[in-house]
């Protein structure tokens, strides 16, 4: 089992709609990131949390610490944020990072 | 404008062949990290450096080599020894390894043939 999974792996919806990412994770964790790769492949950070929730501009992301779950959501989505969007975790037991597989999403004109 | 640089970002080669991926970066960053991306995989750590002159293998390592004889410089070689090394290379930084954050270069496809 990998100890960071994301979901779904694929997503494709129409411009406009709310998108919704998930990653969940079975290890101690001091951070969670979540992170852009655009078709070129060039990485970006988009977030960095270890509690709570945190916004800029239309993407919100937020993580329970409890439940070993994090979520990253665009509201009113564009064909620009079509990307590959990572999730990377920060192990407590060895400060390690973990990287999800990926979610590709698809935003349709 | 600071940032990290990988050049080329396409490279092709015959197989035996050794070959040497650049990695530049600006930002004043003690730490440096190479990681390997194959389709429908998370990124795989293959070496990292603490500081100049250091450097330390990661998940991934065998078939490839490092060194860090410069803070802005992290260059990684590709040996004939490594199985498969067709892939897409990304190098990233960080202030420091226990710092949260990393800061990713624009990466280098590899092709072996």
């Amino acid at each position: 089992k990998n100890e960071v999974e994301q979901s779904p792996q694929n997503l494709t919806a129409q411009e406009g709609e709310f998108i919704t990412i998930n990653c969940s994770y079975s290890v101690g964790i001091s951070a969670l990131h979540w992170l852009q790769q655009h078709p070129g492949g060039g990485i970006v950070s988009l977030f960095m949390l270890s509690s709570g929730k945190k916004k800029h501009g239309r993407l919100i992301a937020t993580i329970n610490i409890q439940e070993k779950h994090s979520s990253l959501h665009i509201t009113a989505s564009h064909p620009r944020d079509s990307a590959v969007y990572i999730c990377a975790v920060r192990m407590n037991r060895d400060d390690k990072i973990i990287f999800g597989k990926g979610t590709r999403l698809h935003i349709l004109p | 404008d600071g940032g990290i640089t990988q050049s080329p970002k396409y490279l092709f080669r015959k197989e035996g062949q050794n070959v040497t991926l650049s990695c530049e970066q600006n930002l004043n960053h003690d730490a440096m990290y190479w990681y390997r991306q194959d389709p429908g995989q998370g990124l795989r750590l293959i070496y990292y450096s603490q500081i100049v002159n250091d450097f330390q293998k990661g998940d991934i390592a065998e078939g490839y080599s490092v060194s860090r004889e410069k803070k802005e410089s992290f260059p990684l070689t590709v040996t004939s020894a490594q199985k498969n090394p067709t892939a897409f290379y990304l190098c990233a930084s960080s202030e420091q390894v226990s710092s949260y954050e990393q800061y990713f270069g624009p990466g280098t496809r590899l092709t072996v043939t």
